[in-house]
């Protein structure tokens, strides 16, 4: 069954650094999305994407966080200038054209030091 | 906004229990996912179930619409059961996701 892969699995980074997390989502889905987990709390919205542009926007999603989809298969979180408050686990996510079920990858724990 | 309430909060179990967990949403449109996370913080994506009923093997979910309400059964737990059971309910965009059961299953 084809699956959302996400890379790194975990990535460490200072503080006030800028970081990239990787998604690559099932090949023929069109709507694309990250979510986030800070430990212990319940899984958050951040942002939606589809046909290149951003289609929705969590209330976290301030201007320190940009998406892309740089070519056919990738698509990319960035996060500029690290907080301590960005520690948590980021998941990627990807549906078809009937929106539903979104299919979530393996996450990727972003430690902040 | 869409609001989903899990409950109960934790559940501890010993293995061969069986157990009921409910999920109660807000919004009358439903795009319903249960996922169960595991020790290794992965989500698993267990059924999409806006109505009906579903099962996969020891696993099985009913959701009422009408009344904004999910139940996921587990039959006969075993250990590797054991993590946090999210519920979450689609709206336009976006999943919103409760806060989750926390379940231990005991050998």
């Amino acid at each position: 069954e084809p699956e959302v892969t996400q890379t790194p699995s975990h990535q460490v980074t200072q503080m006030g650094q800028e970081v990239i997390l990787r998604c690559v989502p099932i090949s023929n889905h069109l709507y694309f999305y990250w979510y986030r987990q800070i430990l212990g709390q319940k899984v958050e919205f951040l942002v939606s994407f589809y046909n290149n542009e951003i289609s929705e926007k969590s209330e976290i999603f301030d201007d320190q966080f940009s998406v892309e989809r740089p070519d056919g298969s990738n698509f990319t979180l960035k996060i500029r200038s690290t907080k301590l408050e960005d520690s948590a686990m980021y998941f990627c996510a990807s549906t078809h054209s009937e929106k539903w079920p979104q299919h979530f990858g393996d996450g990727t724990r972003l430690s902040i030091l | 906004g869409i609001q989903v309430e899990q409950s109960p909060p934790d559940l501890i179990l010993q293995e061969g229990a069986n157990s009921t967990l409910r999920c109660n949403f807000s919004d009358s449109v439903n795009n319903l996912q249960w996922f169960h996370q595991n020790p290794w913080g992965q989500l698993i994506n267990l059924f999409y179930i806006p109505s009906g009923t579903k099962q996969n093997g020891r696993l099985s979910a009913t959701t009422v619409a009408t009344e904004r309400y999910s139940l996921l059964y587990i039959s006969s737990s075993q250990t590797t059961d054991s993590g946090v059971y999210f519920c979450a309910q689609g709206g336009s965009e976006k999943l919103v996701f409760g806060k989750g059961t926390k379940l231990t299953v005991n050998p």
